[in-house]
């Protein structure tokens, strides 16, 4: 069965303290690994897609990396307003209109 | 643009009681689906709709119903609630089967408590 895992559950830096979340997945035949930010009290909220091992997307302070098995989501220089849970749902063909997601980390960024 | 609505916020229902919650998206999206998301775990799929008229069952459609009469609307009803229901539900659209860019477009979630 697919699994999903992402690590730390939390996670609490300074402000402008670099540092990566972890989403390792198990699926087969990856379509799409997909991560999204989900603020208290709200919906999640898309941010990246990726498709293939060796890709990176790229917004403000936020990276996300692909490879075969893990994806990650590096942080830099972060400020309080990146202080939420970050989820990521890797998609394969056998999942049809399902996609799994983690079941995030929660990232603090003290000021 | 409202995006996605769900309506209640918060709901308290009683064991055996029935409810609908409402999902309405005014951005001419043809799929449309529902989560649960409980501590700890990530969404997990209920039903889906990839457009008026056809609905389809997810990862835990138990105890649970959906259609799906027009594009705007998707409600979720609970015919007979029970404890194991407590949870917040999130409704999410797309502008094609999320198979394609995973881009859900999310409703602010429906907190929901079975006692």
């Amino acid at each position: 069965e697919d699994q999903v895992t992402q690590s730390p559950e939390a996670l609490r830096l300074q402000e402008g303290e670099s540092s990566s979340l972890n989403c390792s997945y198990t699926v087969s035949g990856l379509r799409g690994l997909f991560w999204y930010r989900q603020d208290p009290g709200k919906g999640p909220e898309f941010l990246f897609t990726l498709y293939s091992a060796g890709e990176e997307k790229e917004k403000e302070r936020l990276k996300a990396t692909l490879t075969k098995k893990e994806s990650f989501l590096h942080i830099t220089a972060p400020k309080p307003e990146d202080s939420a849970t970050y989820l990521c749902a890797p998609h394969s063909p056998e999942d049809n209109n399902d996609m799994r997601f983690g079941a995030g980390t929660r990232l603090t960024v003290k000021p | 643009n409202a995006g996605v609505t769900q309506t209640p916020k918060f709901q308290v229902l009683k064991t055996g009681q029935s409810m609908t919650l409402q999902c309405a998206q005014d951005m001419n999206h043809e799929y449309m689906s529902w989560y649960r998301q409980d501590p700890g775990m990530g969404l997990r799929l209920i039903h889906y709709s990839v457009g008026a008229g056809i609905t389809d069952q997810g990862e835990v459609p138990n105890g649970y119903n959906v259609s799906r009469s027009t594009t705007e609307d998707f409600p979720l009803r609970l015919l007979s609630a029970a404890p194991s229901q407590t949870s917040v539900y999130f409704c999410a659209s797309s502008y094609a089967g999320q198979t394609d860019t995973g881009e859900l477009f999310f409703g602010e979630g429906s907190r929901l408590t079975v006692l």
